[in-house]
């Protein structure tokens, strides 16, 4: 069935990079998510990536897409303290009906 | 920029108490999702609905029920509250042409 999967933490020290990696089943989705959630609130829109594109960089973020694979990540560079949050990975169903999200990877960064 | 809002932020609600949750988007969307989220599970898809009045089950129902009487505005109701609907309840919405969810604040319901 359809899924999306990816690491449940992730840890690093202020100033290093950040990768959070994502792999899903068949998707119809144009494009893929990455949301971050902040503690108590809401998902953000963080980035996406068109389905045809294998890269796409914003500021410090940069998505990779590996379609063959079906593999898709996220790099945060110079991760700050601010970065420390869930990072859920999305992409829709195959009926192209809805989303579905990964469990979220909590990211924490120490000083 | 797209605005969903709901409307309690927290909710504390007891046993068999009829409870609704309520979802406003300003963007004229479509689609409206509702979600529940709880630690160790992501979210999981309650209900969505693609117009006004019209409804689909999603991957866990069982418990709740939805209205959609105006396109702006889609409600999730859960009809006698149980202990195990403590959670954090997402509502999103989406344009036709889009599988772009843009999500609430979220309500944390705690059920006594």
């Amino acid at each position: 069935g359809e899924d999306v999967e990816q690491s449940l933490f992730l840890s690093v020290r202020e100033g290093d990079s950040s990768v959070i990696n994502c792999t899903y089943t068949d998707s119809s989705s144009t494009y893929l998510y990455w949301y971050k959630q902040e503690p108590g609130a809401g998902l953000q829109l963080l980035t996406y990536i068109f389905s045809n594109m294998d890269m796409k960089q914003d500021q410090r973020l940069t998505v990779l897409l590996n379609k063959k694979d079906k593999h898709l990540s996220l790099r945060i560079a110079d991760t700050q303290t601010g970065d420390s949050a869930i990072y859920f990975c999305a992409a829709a169903n195959q009926a192209g009906t809805a989303l579905i999200f990964g469990k979220g990877t909590t990211l924490s960064v120490s000083s | 920029d797209v605005k969903v809002t709901q409307s309690s932020r927290y909710l504390v609600k007891r046993t068999g108490e009829k409870v609704f949750l309520e979802c406003v988007q300003d963007m004229d969307h479509e689609n409206m999702f509702w979600y529940r989220q709880d630690p160790g599970l992501g979210l999981r898809l309650i209900y969505f609905s693609y117009d006004v009045k019209m409804k689909e089950k999603g991957d866990i129902p069982e418990g709740y029920s939805v209205s959609r009487e105006k396109k702006e505005r889609f409600s999730l109701i859960l009809e006698s509250a149980s202990t195990n609907q403590t959670s954090m309840y997402l509502c999103a919405s989406s344009s036709l042409s889009s599988d772009t969810q843009y999500f609430g604040p979220g309500t944390r319901l705690t059920v006594l």
